[in-house]
C-alpha cells in the first residue's frame, strides 16, 4: 500500500504570497492531519479533517486554512505567507471514525518564505 | 491543557547497548493513547510504538519497548540491542482525541 504522499516536496515563495499544498493519505485513510514543525516552536497541530469536515483546529491564525475533498486527499492554504511560516508542513494520515487511530506521516513540504 | 515534556534533549548510546529515553505528560483524561515516533535525517516520521492508557501491559516492538507508568504520567522508550541506524530525533506524542501533541524531542546518537 502507498504511504503518504505530499506536493511539493520543497517550496520558495515571498512575503506577501499564498501557498497550497497537498496531500494524499493512504488508501483507505478518511482522516488527515497538518501539522508545522520549526526549531523554535518544535511540531504543532494546525488541524484535522475527515470527511471532508474540519474537526478539529490548533492555534493558528485565520491565515492557515484547509479543506477535504472526497476521495480524502487534503490541500492546505497560506495566505499573505510571513517569514514566521517557513516551516516543514507534515501530513498524516489515519483510518479515523471512531476509536483512536495510529497518524502515519508524509515525508512535508519546506516552505521558505523570503 | 496537555502537555507532553521530553527533558533529554540528546542522549548518546554505544551500538548494541540499550538506551531509555524519557517523557512526561499532563492530563485530567483517563482513556487516551502514547506515541513514540522516530524522525530520521530524511524527515519522514515514523511510528515506532503505540500504548493505550486502559493497558497497563507494557507494548512491545521487537527491539523497542516503553514503560508506563499512568499514576505517574509517565511513558518511557527503552531501546534494546541499539544499532546505526536508531539515530534519529525522537518525539513523545499524546492524543485524544483528535490530535497528536508532541514533546519537544530527544536527537539520539548511536556511535559504533
Amino acid at each position: 500500500k502507498a504511504g503518504v504522499t505530499q506536493t511539493p516536496r520543497y517550496l520558495i515563495k515571498t512575503r506577501g504570497q499564498q501557498v497550497t499544498l497537498s496531500c494524499s493519505p493512504i488508501s483507505g485513510h478518511r482522516s488527515v492531519s497538518w501539522y508545522q514543525q520549526t526549531p523554535g516552536q518544535g511540531l504543532q497541530f494546525l488541524f484535522e479533517y475527515f470527511s471532508e469536515t474540519q474537526r478539529n483546529k490548533g492555534n493558528f491564525p485565520g491565515r492557515f486554512s484547509g479543506r477535504q475533498f472526497s476521495n480524502s486527499r487534503s490541500e492546505m492554504n497560506v495566505s499573505t505567507l510571513e517569514l514566521g511560516d517557513s516551516a516543514l508542513y507534515l501530513c498524516a494520515s489515519s483510518l479515523g471514525g471512531q476509536g483512536i487511530y495510529e497518524q502515519y506521516f508524509g515525508p512535508g513540504t519546506r516552505l521558505t518564505v523570503t | 491543557a496537555q502537555t507532553v515534556t521530553q527533558s533529554q534533549p540528546e542522549m548518546s548510546v554505544q551500538e548494541a547497548e540499550t538506551v531509555t529515553l524519557s517523557c512526561t505528560y499532563d492530563t485530567s483524561e483517563s482513556d487516551y493513547y502514547l506515541f513514540w515516533y522516530k524522525q530520521p535525517p530524511s524527515r519522514q516520521m515514523i511510528l515506532v510504538i503505540r500504548q493505550e492508557a486502559y493497558k497497563q501491559q507494557n507494548a512491545t516492538e521487537n527491539r523497542f519497548s516503553v514503560n508506563f507508568q499512568k499514576a505517574a504520567k509517565s511513558f518511557s522508550l527503552k531501546i534494546s540491542d541499539s544499532q546505526l541506524g536508531d539515530a534519529a530525533m525522537y518525539f513523545c506524542a499524546y492524543r485524544h482525541p483528535d490530535k497528536l501533541i508532541f514533546g519537544t524531542g530527544t536527537r539520539l546518537q548511536v556511535f559504533p
